[in-house]
């Protein structure tokens, strides 16, 4: 099984800001098969990112994936107060369909 | 566009089993995994299994002694069954589309996330 591992656990930052949300696998993946959620309370997960660093309909170009082998990275340029969630990283190249443990964006 | 509605019992008595389907509305079973996903709360997601079109399924070994999920296309639906419920399979369920089989275009080929959700079903176990 792959394990992801998502750091850093909690970021704090203001509106405007950029974030970058780390996701490190337990062994190489290709990136066509990395996905990023974000998910806001009392809400299912949103699809993000597919494929590593393709943004999902209707997704804002102020997020964008990258990442290649062991190391991806979910980057949000100007945070907007929407922004503000948990997100997930996923690799859907393997069973089982591992997920990371989670980011948390909160509002410093 | 695709949209999954699901229902279920939310409450269970351990040693039970949970019943869950999903109604698929607007879309065929072809091209896709179609997948539970659950989540504790609190907790973060953890994938319970997949079905394709074919009736090919894969699990979560932690799972897979107890988790049957099938494919009925007459009613364009898909269910999930775990036996042997105990407080620990509490949680949210989800059903959901994704990931994609091979998406040609015209740049290529790629796999889709999993971008369809359905709504939830909270599940309690109690005795």
């Amino acid at each position: 099984e792959i394990v992801l591992t998502q750091s850093p656990g909690t970021l704090s930052l203001s509106p405007g800001e950029r974030a970058t949300l780390s996701c490190r696998a337990s062994q190489s993946i290709s990136s066509s098969y990395i996905a990023w959620y974000q998910q806001k309370p009392g809400q299912a997960p949103r699809l993000l990112i597919y494929g590593a660093s393709s943004r999902a309909t209707g997704i804002p170009d102020r997020f964008s994936g990258s990442g290649s082998g062991t190391d991806f990275i979910l980057t949000i340029r100007g945070l907007e107060p929407e922004d503000f969630a948990v997100y997930y990283c996923q690799q859907y190249g393997y069973s089982p369909r591992t997920f990371g443990q989670g980011t948390r964006l909160e509002i410093k | 566009q695709v949209q999954l509605q699901q229902w279920g019992a939310g409450l269970l008595k351990p040693s039970e089993t949970l019943s869950l389907s999903c109604s698929v509305h607007g879309e065929s079973f072809s091209g896709y995994y179609w997948t539970w996903i659950r989540q504790p709360p609190g907790k973060g997601l953890e994938w319970i299994g997949e079905i394709n079109e074919s009736g090919s399924t894969s699990y979560n070994p932690s799972l897979e002694s107890r988790v049957t999920i099938s494919l009925d296309t007459s009613k364009n639906q898909f269910s999930l069954k775990l036996t042997s419920v105990t407080a620990a399979d509490a949680a949210l369920y989800y059903c959901a589309r994704g990931p994609s089989q091979r998406i040609f275009t015209q740049l290529g080929f790629y796999y889709n996330g999993v971008d369809v959700w359905g709504q939830g079903t909270t599940v309690t176990v109690s005795s």
